[in-house]
């Protein structure tokens, strides 16, 4: 079976720190994603990654990066964390090409005070 | 731009009934569908494919349709059950490789 593995279920940073939440998969697969989910917004896109050291912006980008250095782990990274911020971060990844499924980690609940 | 809908208020049946979700797209026409379970607390979990040239799909007690004309893919579950309880979410792509995904309708089924 596939496995995602998000290195968090639950994290508190506070304002204005540095915050990295890392995502592993073990299948070998070329895409991966980071989402946040907020209540009543659904699940929207962060980054994508489709290829080591690639990477393409999603919906909403701003206030996060992302590092790809290894095909099997994705960071997505607050370079100053803000209240804004506090959500649900979801990290995913797919086989390349059309029509396959993504598999998604645990999620990591992330609270900013 | 591209806009999915589901039906954002809950949807209570009883059990043994057939549920029926709706995903509604606009400004765009993808080449496939997918749904996905979601539990609380939990990262959604993949259900069904559907493409463009498939009506119908079925996985067990799982149908799903796609009607293009429409712009509309319908989710059903037969013979529901209360373990059948959770958000399911309609994820057409977002472009090449990617899946975007509607807000999703919580499914409550009453023993």
């Amino acid at each position: 079976d596939v496995k995602v593995t998000q290195s968090s279920r639950y994290l508190v940073k506070r304002t204005g720190e540095k915050v990295f939440l890392e995502c592993v998969q073990d299948m070998d697969h070329e895409n991966m994603f980071w989402y946040r989910q907020d209540p009543g917004l659904g699940l929207r896109l962060i980054y994508f990654s489709y290829d080591v050291k690639m990477k393409e912006k999603g919906d909403i980008p701003e206030g996060y990066s992302v590092s790809r250095e290894k095909k099997e782990r994705f960071s997505l990274i607050l370079e100053s964390a803000s209240t804004n911020q506090t959500s649900m971060y979801l990290c995913a990844s797919s086989l390349g090409g059309a029509f396959t499924e993504a598999f998604f980690g645990q999620g990591t609940r992330l609270t900013v005070v | 731009s591209q806009k999915i809908e589901q039906n954002s208020e809950a949807l209570n049946i009883q059990e043994g009934k057939t549920a029926t979700l709706t995903c509604n797209y606009t400004n765009y026409s993808p080449a496939y569908l997918q749904w996905y379970r979601q539990d609380p607390g939990r990262g959604p979990v993949f259900l069904l494919l559907i493409r463009e040239n498939e009506k119908e799909k079925r996985k067990e007690r799982l149908k799903v349709t796609f009607d293009t004309t429409l712009k509309q893919s319908l989710f059903h579950i037969t013979a529901s059950q209360p373990a059948d309880s959770a958000t399911y979410l309609c994820a057409p792509p977002g472009g090449y490789q990617k899946v975007t995904f509607g807000t999703g309708t919580k499914l409550q089924v009453i023993p």
